[in-house]
């Protein structure tokens, strides 16, 4: 079945610094990627909607120039979180659709903490 | 903008008892899909309705999708301690919305 492979599964970095998230679909081709993140024990918030090739849109309240997002190929795309404060602290996990995939594939996700 | 909500939020269950989680959207679905998040892990895709009124299962879990396209509904029959984790149900055309979930929680 289809497969997305997200990296790194966890992740510590100081305040200020920026981290990246890779998710790779590994037998499809994702030609829509989605970004959320996740708080302890509540649900899914779609952060961005990715189409290869094109600028990413953000949902409400999400702010572009923070949560960088790239999906420049049909494999690949990356979720950069810049100047990180304590309060990014989240699960971010990426999912994605396209032609070889049944509903939508979620990566493992990558667990963030910012001290 | 569109809002799918789930009830119950927590449901614990002896082992053997059936369970249920519920969704409503507050507009129209074009489908609905279930997620299943074991805890620590990532949503996993179990299924996907499309038509009013559907119904499909797989083993003892049984999904049910609403006439009118605004609710749906997972049935668990008698669980296990493997059913453990949190069901999410996400409805949407260009993006998925989720719902809160239910967490379920099953005493052996």
């Amino acid at each position: 079945g289809a497969v997305v492979s997200q990296h790194p599964s966890r992740v510590i970095c100081k305040s200020g610094t920026s981290v990246k998230i890779e998710c790779r679909s590994l037998d499809f081709q994702a030609t829509t990627m989605f970004w959320y993140r996740q708080f302890p024990k509540q649900s899914l918030m779609l952060m961005a909607t990715s189409n290869e090739g094109s600028k990413a849109t953000y949902e409400q309240g999400v702010e572009k120039d923070k949560f960088l997002i790239n999906h420049a190929s049909l494999t690949l795309s990356t979720l950069t979180v810049t100047s990180a404060h304590p309060e990014d602290s989240s699960f971010y996990i990426c999912s994605a659709s396209g032609q070889g995939s049944y509903g939508y594939t979620f990566g493992s996700g990558t667990r963030l903490t910012v001290v | 903008g569109q809002q799918v909500m789930q009830i119950p939020q927590y449901q614990h269950v002896q082992e053997g008892e059936d369970f249920t989680t519920y969704c409503n959207s507050s507009t129209t679905l074009s489908n609905i899909q279930w997620y299943k998040q074991r805890p620590g892990g990532h949503p996993v895709f179990l299924i996907q309705l499309v038509k009013s009124g559907e119904v499909k299962k797989q083993k003892r879990l049984t999904f049910q999708f609403g006439e009118a396209k605004k609710n749906s509904s997972l049935h668990i029959t008698a669980t296990q301690t493997t059913d453990v984790g949190t069901y999410f149900c996400a409805g949407g055309a260009q993006k998925l919305v989720f719902g809160q979930g239910t967490r379920l929680t099953i005493n052996p």
